[in-house]
C-alpha cells in the first residue's frame, strides 16, 4: 500500500533562515507528487506539483521541491522563509489506483 | 471561476441530531472527495466518488456517516447521530481527473455539544 512520511512535525524558524522539508514515499510505479500548504483558518491550497519532467519544481511564492527517483522523495525548500509562510505543509502523492495520500503534515512557524 | 462550494461554513449542533453538509464541486471536475481535519488525527479521507460512484469508503468512521452524490454537481455527507467527538472540519474537494491536483473547498467547521 502507498504511503507518505513527513519527517517533521513541527518546524520553528525566524525569518529569513532556509527551508527544507521532508517527505518519502512508499511505491515503486510512477507516481504524482504535491505540496499544499493550509495557511491558519484557511483551507489547503496547492503549492507545486510535479508530474514528469524536470525533477525539481518551482511553485508559488519562492517555494522549489526536488524529486529524487531513487530516494522516493519530494523535499520541499525556500531559501529564506518570511513570518507570512507560517502554515501547515502537506505532502501528497497519487500512485497506482484512484487514491491520492496525504502525508501527515508539518506545521511551520516564522518567528518575525 | 467558482470554486469549491460548501455549506454550511460552520455549524453548532447537539449530540444526537442529523447533520447535513453540501458540496458543490468545480464544473467539470468527476473527481469528489470528502476530507475530516482535527488536530488529534490530522487530514482524514473520508470517501472519494468518480464520476458520481462511491469508489472507497474504507474511510468512513462508522454507520453514522453517510455520502451520496447524486449528480455531478452536488454531494452531501450525513451524520446521524451526531457525537461530540465528530466536532471537526470537514472539507470537500475536487479533482479533474485521478491523479491530478485537488481543489479544497472552505471547509465546513462542525462543533457538536
Amino acid at each position: 500500500a502507498q504511503s507518505v512520511s513527513q519527517h517533521n512535525h513541527h518546524v520553528i524558524l525566524s525569518e529569513a533562515a532556509s527551508l527544507e522539508l521532508g517527505c518519502n514515499y512508499s511505491y515503486g510505479g510512477t507516481v504524482n507528487l504535491f505540496w499544499y500548504v493550509q495557511y491558519p483558518g484557511q483551507h489547503l491550497q496547492l503549492l507545486l506539483k510535479y508530474f514528469s519532467g524536470d525533477p525539481l519544481v518551482k511553485g508559488i511564492k519562492g517555494f522549489e521541491a526536488e524529486f529524487i527517483k531513487s530516494k522516493f522523495s519530494f523535499n520541499l525548500r525556500k531559501p529564506s522563509v518570511q513570518w507570512s509562510d507560517t502554515a501547515e505543509y502537506f505532502c501528497a502523492v497519487k500512485g497506482g489506483g484512484f487514491k491520492t495520500i496525504f502525508g501527515a503534515g508539518t506545521r511551520l512557524f516564522v518567528k518575525a | 471561476d467558482a470554486g469549491v462550494i460548501q455549506s454550511p461554513r460552520h455549524e453548532v449542533t447537539e449530540m444526537g441530531q442529523e447533520v447535513t453538509l453540501r458540496c458543490k464541486p468545480i464544473s467539470g471536475h468527476n473527481s469528489l472527495f470528502w476530507y475530516r481535519q482535527t488536530m488529534m488525527r490530522g487530514l482524514e479521507l473520508l470517501i472519494y466518488f468518480n464520476n458520481n460512484v462511491p469508489i472507497d469508503d474504507s474511510g468512513m468512521p462508522e454507520d453514522r456517516f453517510s455520502a451520496k452524490m447524486p449528480n455531478a454537481s452536488f454531494s452531501t455527507l450525513k451524520i446521524q447521530p451526531s457525537e461530540p467527538r465528530d466536532s471537526a472540519v470537514y472539507f470537500c474537494a475536487s479533482s479533474p481527473a485521478v491523479g491530478n491536483t485537488i481543489y479544497f473547498g472552505e471547509g465546513s467547521w462542525l462543533t457538536v455539544v
